[in-house]
């Protein structure tokens, strides 16, 4: 595997489910992140890691839950949903959070 | 407030048909500027990053400059396979965080 990885690909879930977003860096890189993209907008910054560490949290509910075990993982624990949150889910990695952020191919979650 | 705005929002142009993409931005102090191109379906994928005014760069059709105000996406004798969706992205000197525009849909035509 190469460059950014992210599990699964596509979901589907009801709003009472609990599910996971996998993402996986091959970059060496230290900072990791999630963004939100729905349609016709910009992508929404949402969670910040450097070096495992949160950095920020742009104000996102807590119904998304961000977990960073080390420097190449990167989760994001959905629970009771809304269907407003369906969107394609962007995980990125760079070096440090000032440089070049190389993103994964998303996951597209829909939420029924 | 930093804020970025591209125009125009959707882009049809035929093949071989030269243009340009816009991204207006405001910002405290720059550290760089970004272009991402991103096909249906999956995440951007990195272009170029452009730190200071005059600065240009090149990958094959495609040249960004920038000014203090805005930067261009020029499109040299385009091809079909160069549609896409081009993000641009802001990145402040006191602020890690990149602010995105909305992006400038383009398609291509043979």
């Amino acid at each position: 595997e190469t460059g950014v990885t992210q599990t699964p690909r596509h979901l589907v879930m009801g709003m009472t489910n609990k599910k996971s977003l996998k993402c996986e860096q091959h970059l060496g890189h230290n900072a990791m992140y999630w963004y939100k993209q729905s349609a016709k907008k910009p992508l929404e910054l949402m969670f910040v890691y450097n070096f495992k560490e949160q950095t920020e949290n742009n104000s996102v509910p807590s119904r998304f839950s961000p977990e960073c075990p080390n420097s190449s993982h990167l989760f994001l624990h959905l629970h009771t949903l809304q269907p407003e949150d369906s969107a394609l889910y962007l995980c990125a990695s760079s070096q440090d959070p000032t440089d070049t952020q190389y993103f994964g191919p998303g996951t597209r979650l829909t939420v029924l | 407030e930093d804020q970025v705005t591209q125009s125009p929002e959707a882009l049809r142009l035929q093949e071989g048909e030269s243009s340009s993409l816009n991204c207006s931005y405001t910002v405290s102090g720059l550290r760089g500027l970004f272009w991402y191109r991103q096909d249906p379906g999956k995440g951007p994928e990195f272009l170029f990053t452009l730190y200071s005014a005059g600065e240009e760069k090149e990958k094959e059709r495609l040249k960004a400059t920038l000014t203090k105000k805005e930067s261009f996406l020029h499109i040299t004798a385009p091809k079909p396979e160069d549609s896409a969706t081009y993000l641009c992205a802001v990145q402040a000197i006191l602020r890690g965080k990149l602010i995105f525009g909305q992006g400038t849909e383009l398609s291509v035509k043979p």
